[in-house]
């Protein structure tokens, strides 16, 4: 069964760093894309950052130069180093697997972590 | 960044209602079209993908259409356990965005 877990959220204060990381089992992080989303409190899904199996990563504008995406194969885990975070930052992360589609094609989060809540707070 | 708008926020159905929920984008994003859904403290879960593909697993009840900037998702005859917040999801390009969540509630 292919499963993630997340780890390393908690509350910090504002202009300090975190990093988040989520162990996958049932399949290898380095075959697979994998993305960082987050969900604020009582708000919607906000995608962040993208690891793609060649190593090249991507990341929305909001964190883009603060937050770094990285994996560990031998580990299989992917990691979230969240600097600087701001109050605004403070959401429940989750780690997400890519899967690709022939028919019709395309791609999609096929497997998602529970996620840990990070709080940003003085 | 492709915007993704949902509509309705919210709605209120009963059990064995038809529903429609639709997501529009900012610009066309081809058929690269996700919906999700996401019951309360738990992690999404993936429908439907590229607009029209139902995931292994995922009931008939569920169904999307759509292309260009216009989707929808239809579920029919609304079971117990559809009552949740569902999300559309952009995969046209590499800077994935979400909609804002549309939440399906009991009347």
């Amino acid at each position: 069964e292919m499963q993630l877990v997340e780890s390393g959220g908690g509350l910090i204060q504002p202009g300090g760093s975190l990093r988040l990381s989520c162990a996958a089992s049932g399949f290898t992080v380095s075959s697979s894309y994998m993305s960082w989303v987050r969900q604020a409190p009582g708000k919607g899904l906000e995608w962040l950052s993208v690891i793609y199996s060649d190593g090249t990563t991507f990341y929305a504008d909001s964190v883009k130069g603060r937050f770094t995406i990285s994996r560990d194969t031998s580990n299989n885990k992917i990691y979230l180093q969240m600097n600087t975070l701001r109050a605004e930052d403070t959401a429940v992360y989750s780690c997400a697997r890519g899967e690709t589609f022939q028919y019709p094609p395309g791609e999609a989060f096929g497997i998602w972590g529970q996620g840990t809540l990070v709080t940003v707070s003085s | 960044d492709i915007q993704m708008t949902q509509s309705p926020s919210s709605l209120s159905a009963s059990l064995g209602d038809t529903i429609t929920i639709t997501c529009r984008a900012s610009q066309s994003i081809s058929g690269y079209l996700n919906w999700y859904q996401q019951r309360p403290g738990e992690a999404p879960t993936l429908l439907i993908f590229s607009s029209s593909g139902l995931r292994d697993g995922v009931p008939s009840r569920f169904s999307g259409s759509g292309s260009g900037t216009d989707f929808t998702l239809t579920i029919s005859s609304l079971h117990p356990e559809d009552f949740a917040t569902y999300y559309c999801q952009q995969s046209y390009n590499t800077r994935w965005t979400f909609g804002q969540g549309t939440k399906v509630e009991i009347k």
